[in-house]
């Protein structure tokens, strides 16, 4: 059974600073892996989708990378800003099926 | 245009009654699903719709049903509310595709006293 894991479950870093997000997986026979973003009683926004094919996906500021073979994915944002604090969700799909396997989220804090 | 919409946003009840939660989405996607997180905050499938077909149920209780009038819609009964079925509750669309990307509705904070 896919088993996904966030590291670390919490980060505080000071405005400027470039942090990068793990996310690890136990099963790599994905299709692709998701990173969300969600703030305090808010809903998940989806960030990227990187597909298996992929190693690198960009979006401004935030690159994700994907290797499936080691089972693991990082999100590396740039400059971060306060308005980056919240909660970073990696997701991936069940084999055979759509739904999302959750990691348990990382808790970001920039400080300004 | 919001995406995914779900009602209400809030939602507080008592023991034992039955209440409902509503998904619509407008991104013409042909499957939708329902994922609860708990009080960790950890998020987990509960149902998945496509075109109007039950495609996974991850041991739910049957006190919760997901009932689909169209490919749009992805509503959630739940029948003699209990307390440990407190939690914020989402819904999710997507392709069939397996390459395609998901997405979310804003959730409803579900409290049972």
């Amino acid at each position: 059974k896919q088993e996904v894991t966030q590291i670390p479950a919490a980060l505080s870093v000071p405005e400027g600073e470039n942090l990068v997000l793990n996310c690890s997986f136990t099963d790599s026979a994905i299709y692709n892996l998701q990173w969300f973003r969600q703030d305090p009683g808010k809903g998940l926004t989806s960030l990227l989708l990187i597909q298996s094919s992929q190693r690198e996906q960009t979006s401004g500021r935030l690159n994700a990378s994907l290797d499936k073979s080691s089972g693991r994915s990082t999100l590396y944002i740039a400059a971060s800003q306060p308005g980056d604090s919240a909660t970073y969700l990696c997701a991936v799909p069940q084999t055979g099926a759509n739904n999302l396997f959750f990691g348990t989220g990382t808790r970001l804090t920039v400080i300004p | 245009d919001t995406a995914v919409s779900q009602t209400p946003k809030y939602l507080v009840t008592q023991m034992g009654n039955d209440k409902s939660i509503k998904c619509e989405q407008n991104l013409g996607h042909d499957t939708m699903y329902w994922y609860k997180q708990d009080s960790k905050k950890f998020l987990k499938i509960m149902f998945s719709y496509n075109n109007k077909e039950l495609i996974i149920n991850e041991t739910v209780p049957n006190r919760f049903s997901p009932k689909s009038p169209d490919k749009a819609h992805l509503n959630l009964h739940i029948n003699s509310l209990e307390l440990g079925d407190s939690a914020v509750y989402f819904c999710a669309s997507s392709d069939r595709d397996q390459n395609t990307e998901a997405f979310f509705g804003q959730g409803t904070r579900l409290t049972v006293v």
